[in-house]
Parts: structure tokens; sequence; C-alpha cells
């Protein structure tokens, strides 16, 4: 059974950095074949993509954030990381990570088949 | 970027009655190469992530009930609950994977019982 569990700090001030933690079970994020992904949901609201990495860490970014984001992949540990900087309370949501079906045959499916139960993430003074 | 428009926002369904989400993309997601529609829905419950409930438009997720079904094709999709039960009530959203450089959800789809 695939399991992931975000981590990180509840509480972010304004124009600092936010950073979590998405430590994967149940599966080998070096064997590849997925793409695992950050996703966000603001309070209320819908989903927004945030981006995906490969294990051999290839990125795909969201245009929106992209100035602001970096992820990273650690094969050893089983963890993929996010980094978002100058964060505003804009950026209050709560963080998934995710898995997506990676390639299927000889296309990719990126739909998200296991997901982290999600953390928030409050950005205040 | 693929926008992604879900009716209605909400809809109130009796037990046993059926359910009809409808997701229309602003550009075709069938993908002519292969005859697939890049096109997924998921089911979130309040406190929950979000569950994979369809893919390819209408291929049913392992152990999801199959009174729930997807289908269309190019630019417009339908979820259909048939036989609305009391663990059906939940947010809905269609989600396109034909852009994967930037992936995109619909608005969500409230679904509540009468």
């Amino acid at each position: 059974q695939v399991q992931l569990q975000e981590s990180g700090p509840g509480l972010v001030k304004p124009s600092q950095t936010l950073s979590l933690t998405c430590t994967v079970s149940g599966a080998a994020i070096g064997s590849g074949g997925h793409y695992w992904n950050w996703i966000r949901q603001h309070p209320g609201k819908g989903l927004e993509w945030i981006g995906y990495i490969y294990s051999s860490g290839n990125t795909y970014y969201n245009p929106s954030l992209k100035s602001r984001l970096t992820m990273s992949v650690d094969t050893s540990n089983n963890h993929f990381s996010l980094t978002l900087t100058s964060v505003t309370p804009a950026d209050t949501a709560v963080y998934f990570c995710a898995r997506d079906g990676g390639y299927c045959g000889s296309t990719s499916c990126h739909y998200f088949d296991y997901w982290g139960r999600g953390t928030l993430v409050t950005v205040s003074s | 970027d693929i926008v992604m428009t879900q009716s209605p926002d909400s809809l109130a369904v009796s037990l046993g009655e059926r359910a009809i989400i409808n997701c229309k993309s602003s550009q075709s997601l069938l993908y002519s190469s292969n005859n697939k529609n890049y096109l997924a829905w998921y089911q979130q419950k309040p406190g929950q992530p979000p569950n994979l409930l369809i893919y390819w438009a209408s291929t049913r997720q392992s152990g999801v009930p199959d009174r729930i079904s997807g289908s269309g094709s190019g630019t417009n999709f339908t979820l259909t609950i048939t036989s609305l039960q009391a663990e059906d009530a939940a947010i809905y959203y269609c989600q396109q994977y034909y852009t994967a450089s930037l992936l995109t959800f619909g608005g969500g789809t409230k679904v509540e019982i009468k």
C-alpha cells in the first residue's frame, strides 16, 4: 500500500520561505515510472497543481509559482520536498503531496492515484 | 492554459436518485494518436484528500462502485452517480492531464443529500 505523509511547519511568516517534505512508503521513488506532485487547496476552495518532480530530478512547475518554487527529491530517504519563497497570506492553504500515474505505455498519465492527508500551512505574522 | 468549468456548482439529490455533474474543457482533451481523453474525476470529503474515481474519462479506479461512471469526449464530460447513497455526499472535481506541463482542475461540484 502506497502512503504519503507531508511534514513541515504549520505557520510561516510573510516574506519567509515555506518548506515541506513528503515521505513516501510502500513505493520507491527511485524506481521511476511515476511523478511526485504537490497540490494545494486554499481554505474552502478548489485544487491548484503546484508542480511535480521525477526521480531523476526533472521538474515541471506551475508557471504562476515558478519564480518562487523549487522542488527536490531524495531517493535514498524516499522523500521529496517543496520550497516556496517570499510567501504571502495568499499562500495559506492545505498542501497535499500526491503520486501520479506516470508513464502508461507510450503516454503519460498525470492523474493522481495516491495522496497524502495534507498539511495546513498558514502564512501570518 | 486549459480551463476546466464544472456545472452545477452544487446539487441536492434524494437517496436512490441520480446525480449528474458536467465538466467542460476550454480545448479538446482527446489525443488523436491513441483516441484517449485525458480527463480524471475525484471525490473529496471534508478533511480528506481527493480520491481518484475515474481516469481516461471513463475508466473506473479499482474499488470504485459501478454506480459511479464517467462519459464524454473532446471538451464535454459527465460524471454520473446512479442510485445515490449517503456516502456519496462530497465535492467532485474533474482534472485534465492533456497538458502535462500545466495540470488543471475544475472548480468543483458539491453533491448534497436532499
